[in-house]
Parts: C-alpha cells; structure tokens; sequence
C-alpha cells in the first residue's frame, strides 16, 4: 500500500542550486499533480499531468519544470533555487473519473539557504 | 477566477463542544466539492465529496454538507484526535486542476 511516494523529505539548498523532487505512484492514475504550501496557506498548483508525456502549468509554475515520461513518475526540478521557493512541497495523484479524489504523499519539506 | 475562503483560520474547542467549519467558494459553475483532513507533517487525506447542493455525508463524528455558495464541516463531540488542518478543494472546469481553500486548523483540548 505505498500509494504517492516522495523523495526526499527533507533538503536544505543553497542559493543557485538545482535539484529534482520525486514523486511515484503505484496506483496506475493519470492524473498527477504538484503542489507547494506556505505557512499558513493552502496548497497551489506548481504543474499538473493528465497523462504520460502531458504537462501544462498551474497557478505558480514559474522557477520550475516537470516531465511525465511514464505514468508512475512526475519528477519536479528546481532550476536557481531562490529563497521564495522555501516551502513544503507535496505531490498528488488521481484516478480517471471526475468523482476521484486527490491522493496526496507526505511532502518534501525545502529550504533555500 | 475560481476562489475557495475558509473561516475560521483557526479553532479551539474544547472535548464535546460541537462547531462548524466553513468553506465557500466562487465558481462559475459548481462541480463538486471535496473536503481533506491534513495532519501535521502529512499530506492532505481525503474526507468527502460533495456534489450538489443539499447533499449531506457523514463520518464518525463529521458531517458535511452543501449549499449552491459553501460548504459546511459540521464537528459532533470532537474529540483530541480530531485535531487537524481541515481543507476543502473545488475543481476547475475540465477537472485537471482544483482550487485549494487555506484551510481550518482546529485544536480540540482535553
């Protein structure tokens, strides 16, 4: 029962450095989703897939890219990490069918140093 | 634009004392309504959905229902363990995205 898996959980980055946030799903769904939430605040939408090999960005996708070459992984990259990329980061994903909801993994939680 | 506002930003309860959280929303055309539970350090679990106004579903001591403008959370004798960050989420027109509320994080004390 892994369902959404990510890794790592914890990173602390240094200013202009880059690095992958993985997520994996072991439930077969299409949907997959990234999310970052501040304190305080809700989750917002960085990226979301509705499929392998489809992308399109969400409500703050600048600073970052995906890809979705399987339909297992959807790996999100940090390219010149700033310090307003600090957050708690948590992928999700979803199954066909507009009654399915979101299963979520624990997050990866970021800081930019 | 899609909007979801949760009230209260915070709640403190104490054993037994029932309350309701709210959760309303601004779309232009209500296509269900999903409410999480999120525990510290944990991503968001999946609570209910809610289709159209009037539908109510319950578990345990939750009970949610729907109107054509908000969403309620109704709390019954919350207990410690009901402690937690309550989330609701609207979707967007095709259902690719959803729009995330801030949140309640509620505090029942012993």
């Amino acid at each position: 029962n892994a369902g959404v898996t990510q890794t790592p959980k914890f990173r602390i980055l240094k200013i202009g450095q880059s690095m992958t946030l993985q997520c994996a799903q072991d439930m077969n769904h299409n949907y997959m989703y990234w999310y970052r939430q501040d304190p305080g605040m809700g989750l917002k939408l960085i990226y979301y897939s509705v499929g392998a090999g489809i992308t399109d960005k969400g409500e703050v996708p600048n600073g970052y890219n995906v890809s979705r070459s399987t339909t297992e992984d959807f790996p999100l990259r940090l390219e010149l990490a700033a310090p307003s990329q600090t957050s708690v980061y948590f992928c999700a994903s979803r199954g066909q069918g507009d009654n399915q909801p979101q299963h979520f993994g624990d997050g990866t939680r970021l800081s930019i140093l | 634009e899609d909007q979801v506002t949760q009230s209260p930003e915070a709640l403190r309860l104490q054993e037994g004392e029932s309350s309701s959280l709210n959760c309303s929303y601004t779309v232009s055309g209500l296509r269900g309504l999903f409410w999480y539970r999120q525990d510290p350090g944990k991503g968001p679990e999946f609570l209910f959905t809610l289709y159209s106004a009037g539908e109510e579903k319950e578990k345990e001591r939750l009970k949610a229902t729907l109107t054509k403008k908000e969403s309620f959370l109704h709390i019954t004798a919350p207990k410690p363990e009901d402690s937690a960050t309550y989330l609701c989420a609207v979707p967007g027109n095709n259902f690719n995205k959803f729009y995330f509320g801030s949140g309640t994080k509620l505090n029942v004390k012993p």
